[in-house]
C-alpha cells in the first residue's frame, strides 16, 4: 500500500522557470490537499481540493495553480517560479469516516524546490 | 481568529528522562486536535486524535491529554528513536479547517 506518492523528490529550477509537482493517493480519499512548509512558519495551506471536480485557495494561494485530474490525482503547478517559492511541498489526502473526514492527514515524503 | 502555538520550540534531552511538549489553541469550535510526528526528510505521520476536554490517548512512550485551552504530549523514558519534531494541529468545526503549530524539535540523547 503505497499511501501517498509526490515526484520529483528534489528540484532545481531558475526564476521564472515553470514545473509541475504531481502527487497520487490510492486510499480512495476523497479530499486532497498541498501544503508548503518553511522553518518557523510551519505547515501553511496552499490549495486543497475536498472532491474530485473541486479545488479551493488555502493561506498561501499566490503563484500557484491545481489541478485535481480524477479521485487519486492531484497536482500543483508554479507558472513563473520566483526564489521565494523555495520551499518544502507536501502533498495530502484526509481520512473519511461515516461521510465526513476524520481530519487525520496521511502525507507524501515531500518534495524539495529550490528556485534560484 | 484560529491560532496554533506550541512550546518550546527545541528540547533537549537525556535518555529516560521525561518531559512535556505544549500545544495552546485558539478555534472558534473545536473538532478536533491531532498530533503528528516528523522525521527529518520525511513527512508528518499521525499520531492522535482528541476530540474533548479530558481525553487521553496513548501509544508506547507517548500520552496525549486535552483541556479546553491547550494540549500535552508527555514523554515517559524517551529513547533516542524518538528524537522527531512534533505537530500539532486543530481542526475548526465550523470551516473544517486544519491549522497547524510550528512544531517542538525533540532531541534525545543516549
Amino acid at each position: 500500500n503505497a499511501g501517498v506518492t509526490q515526484t520529483p523528490k528534489f528540484q532545481v529550477l531558475k526564476t521564472g522557470q515553470s514545473m509541475t509537482l504531481q502527487c497520487a493517493q490510492d486510499m480512495n480519499h476523497n479530499s486532497m490537499y498541498w501544503y508548503r512548509q518553511d522553518p518557523g512558519m510551519g505547515l501553511r495551506l496552499i490549495y486543497y481540493s475536498a472532491s474530485e471536480g473541486t479545488t479551493d485557495k488555502g493561506e498561501v494561494p499566490n503563484g500557484y495553480n491545481v489541478s485535481r485530474l480524477n479521485k487519486r490525482e492531484f497536482s500543483l503547478r508554479l507558472e513563473s517560479a520566483a526564489p521565494s517559492q523555495t520551499s518544502v511541498y507536501f502533498c495530502a489526502s484526509i481520512g473519511t469516516s461515516g461521510g465526513g473526514n476524520t481530519g487525520e492527514l496521511f502525507f507524501g515524503e515531500g518534495s524539495r524546490l529550490t528556485v534560484l | 481568529e484560529d491560532q496554533v502555538t506550541q512550546s518550546p520550540e527545541a528540547l533537549r534531552l537525556q535518555e529516560g528522562e521525561s518531559s512535556s511538549l505544549n500545544c495552546s489553541y485558539t478555534v472558534s469550535g473545536l473538532r478536533g486536535l491531532f498530533w503528528y510526528r516528523q522525521d527529518p526528510g520525511k513527512g508528518p505521520e499521525f499520531l492522535f486524535t482528541l476530540y474533548s476536554a479530558g481525553e487521553e490517548k496513548e501509544k508506547e512512550r507517548l500520552k496525549a491529554t486535552l483541556t479546553k485551552k491547550e494540549s500535552f504530549l508527555h514523554i515517559t523514558a524517551p529513547k533516542p528513536e524518538d528524537s522527531a519534531t512534533y505537530l500539532c494541529a486543530v481542526q475548526a468545526r465550523n470551516t473544517g479547517k486544519l491549522i497547524f503549530g510550528q512544531g517542538t524539535t525533540l532531541q534525545v540523547k543516549p
